[in-house]
């Protein structure tokens, strides 16, 4: 069965440092997304990708965050300065139709640490 | 703006018992509501969705959730707990008339007791 796989499973990394986060959406899909969950908080929504552009973003998403589809297969999150309140677990997400009823299929995420 | 909360970040349940998890959206236009599961070390997994029609969904693993609009809950029940149910809960809401972001509830932790 088809799964969406992240790497690495967890990263450790020094404030100010930069971290990519990576993943492998399901190969037939269209529409990926970014998730985060602080320890103890929500799961909360970053950012949606289609067609290689954004297509949505939330407050949190900002200047340092970015994201890219380099090649055919991998979906990458880029933080550019992390700081302590970037630790968290971070999922990626995709679907086959931008419906919202169209089912997000999650990776196991990525747990990033800031020292 | 939409939201949605869950009732209790941890539920313990007997094996054999009524698993029932809470979940109560906030939402100005009509939602759609699903629940997902997550054991450890792996992804969140979708349990079931309601879009349109039939009120009364049912899922994967025997669950089963009632979209009730008047109380505007999504509760999610299995008759009969098992062990290998225990694991994180999330409910979450997405607008129709917007693309396929998840606003989540904070989880509820379901552990069963044999």
């Amino acid at each position: 069965e088809p799964e969406v796989t992240q790497t690495p499973s967890h990263q450790v990394t020094q404030m100010g440092q930069e971290v990519i986060l990576r993943c492998v959406p399901i190969s037939n899909h269209l529409y990926f997304y970014w998730y985060r969950q602080i320890l103890g908080q929500k799961v909360e929504f970053l950012v949606s990708f289609y067609n290689n552009e954004i297509s949505e973003k939330s407050e949190i998403f900002d200047d340092q965050f970015s994201v890219e589809r380099p090649d055919g297969s991998n979906f990458t999150l880029k933080i550019r300065s992390t700081k302590l309140e970037d630790s968290a677990m971070y999922f990626c997400a995709s679907s086959r139709r931008l419906e919202t009823a169209s089912e997000q299929f999650f990776g196991p995420g990525t747990r990033l640490t800031v020292l | 703006a939409q939201s949605v909360t869950q009732l209790g970040s941890h539920v313990s349940v007997s094996e054999g018992a009524l698993v029932l998890l809470r979940c109560n959206y906030s939402s100005s236009v009509p939602p759609y509501l699903f629940w997902y599961v997550q054991y450890p070390n792996q992804g969140l997994q979708l349990l079931l969705k309601y879009t349109t029609g039939a009120t009364l969904v049912k899922g994967i693993n025997g669950f089963e959730a009632e979209f009730k609009k008047s109380e505007t809950s999504f509760h999610l029940t299995k008759p009969s707990a098992h062990m290998s149910d225990a694991a994180e809960y999330f409910c979450a809401v997405s607008r129709a008339t917007q693309g396929g972001k998840l606003i989540f509830g904070q989880g509820t932790e379901l552990s069963v007791k044999p």
